[in-house]
């Protein structure tokens, strides 16, 4: 069964500087893909960058980039130049073998500070 | 704009009377489902739906019931409440998982058993 692991439970920055939040994944699926989620203190979900296994390119979106590495099977989030908004919890996810769900890590709480 | 859109966003009510959580999305999509987050646990998934009239269970079921007699709405129904059903519930709708498409998700309702 998929698996999503993310170790860090805080982690702590300073403004314009970056940080790599880690996601590790099992799947037995040769085709996947993962996504990065982000949860402000408000609770809402918002849905921040995918990274499909085919795709030769790692994914980017304005200021957040996946260093996908295919072998390691891991999926991090690159967060470049932080701002207090960062300040949030970050979810890991991936489909489930049959498609009907998405498997989320435990997440990590990025707290930025100026 | 697309939207899903759940209400409450805030609920607390007494053991054993019967809730309903409405989830609708103005998208057109096919697949909907419902998820649970509890701390330390990330989100779970509690039912979904694949189309009008399909529904299915998915990790964790018990204590809810659901609906799909239409396409844009998948209310979330708690016969009998009970304490540890006290949660973020957030409703979510795809394209189609597989597709590896972003799932959206409604704002959350943080409901409280007492």
């Amino acid at each position: 069964a998929q698996k999503i692991t993310q170790t860090q439970p805080g982690m702590f920055v300073q403004e314009k500087e970056a940080v790599t939040l880690d996601c590790t994944y099992d799947t037995s699926d040769q085709s996947y893909g993962l996504f990065w989620y982000k949860q402000p203190s408000s609770g809402e979900m918002i849905f921040l960058i995918y990274q499909g296994s085919y795709d030769e390119q790692n994914a980017t979106e304005g200021r957040y980039s996946l260093n996908f590495q295919k072998a390691r099977k891991s999926a991090n989030l690159v967060i470049s130049a932080s701002q207090l908004g960062d300040s949030a919890m970050y979810f890991c996810a991936t489909p489930t073998e049959a498609g009907t769900a998405l498997i989320f890590g435990k997440g990590t709480t990025l707290s930025v500070s100026s | 704009e697309a939207q899903v859109t759940q209400n409450p966003r805030y609920l607390i009510t007494v053991t054993g009377k019967k809730l309903t959580v409405t989830c609708s999305q103005n998208m057109n999509h096919e697949y909907m489902s419902w998820y649970r987050q509890d701390p330390g646990l990330g989100l779970r998934q509690i039912y979904y739906s694949m189309n009008v009239e399909v529904t299915d269970k998915g990790d964790v079921p018990e204590g809810y019931k659901v609906s799909r007699k239409e396409k844009r709405n998948f209310p979330l129904i708690l016969e009998s409440p009970s304490p540890n059903q006290t949660s973020l519930y957030f409703c979510a709708s795809n394209d189609l998982p597989r597709a590896n498409t972003e799932a959206f998700f409604g704002q959350g309702t943080r409901l409280t058993v007492v």
